[in-house]
């Protein structure tokens, strides 16, 4: 198995607080991302990373930001959290990029917003 | 914009029955791929489909990608309790991207001993 850890696993806040997620990986990959997984809505990008310090947003990018200042560690962000960022987080490693290489996903964070 | 679309979005079966899921698209992917995701679980990488009218088998599993390559298939054979899982297809986002993909919304299957 990849070594991919998220923290924490679980977590619940209230609307309004923020909250950083952490990815950390063993892997040395060069590219990291975050997902957010919702019913009926498969996985849907956050942001990525395709290097130290650099990142682009994906397509629900908004009340998130990230950072990534060593290889092994990209953080995720809620501002200031809503209702409507209840969800299940998945951060992935990719050595070449995503596009016809495997993506390794770690175990997910669960994050309510009360 | 380019979407992926599955179907059936469930799917409860019985052990030893088979079955086919679909991915969907009206654009051209120049590749895709198929995850499964167990319950608790992120998704795992089972195949990556890279031509149009490719073949791929993994024991039980066969894959096949559409010769206009905007749809592929997964057929399951003898559907094992083991299967029972969130089935996600993905491919590139854009024409140049090689650094990220798009998802599927996801076949949940379920197969009952």
């Amino acid at each position: 198995d990849a070594g991919i850890t998220q923290s924490p696993r679980h977590k619940v806040t209230e609307t309004g607080t923020p909250v950083t997620l952490r990815c950390h990986q063993t892997e040395n990959h060069r590219y990291m991302y975050w997902y957010r997984q919702d019913p009926g809505h498969g996985l849907r990008l956050i942001h990525y990373s395709y290097g130290v310090k650099d990142t682009d947003k994906g397509e629900v990018s908004d009340g998130y930001s990230v950072s990534r200042s060593k290889t092994e560690d990209f953080l995720l962000t809620l501002e200031s959290a809503t209702s409507s960022q209840t969800s299940v987080y998945f951060c992935a490693i990719s050595e070449l990029g995503a596009k016809d290489n495997e993506q390794f996903f770690g175990p997910g964070t669960r994050l309510t917003v009360l | 914009t380019q979407l992926l679309e599955q179907s059936p979005q469930f799917l409860s079966i019985q052990e030893g029955e088979n079955l086919t899921v679909y991915c969907n698209s009206s654009s051209v992917f120049s590749s895709l791929q198929w995850y499964r995701q167990e319950p608790g679980e992120g998704p795992v990488l089972l195949v990556t489909v890279v031509t149009g009218g490719e073949v791929k088998k993994l024991k039980r599993l066969t894959f096949q990608f559409g010769d206009a390559r905007k749809d592929s298939s997964l057929h399951i054979t003898a559907a094992q309790p083991g299967d029972t899982g969130l089935y996600l297809c993905a491919g590139p986002r854009g024409k140049t991207s090689y650094d990220k993909v798009i998802f599927g919304p996801g076949t949940s299957l379920s197969v009952i001993p």
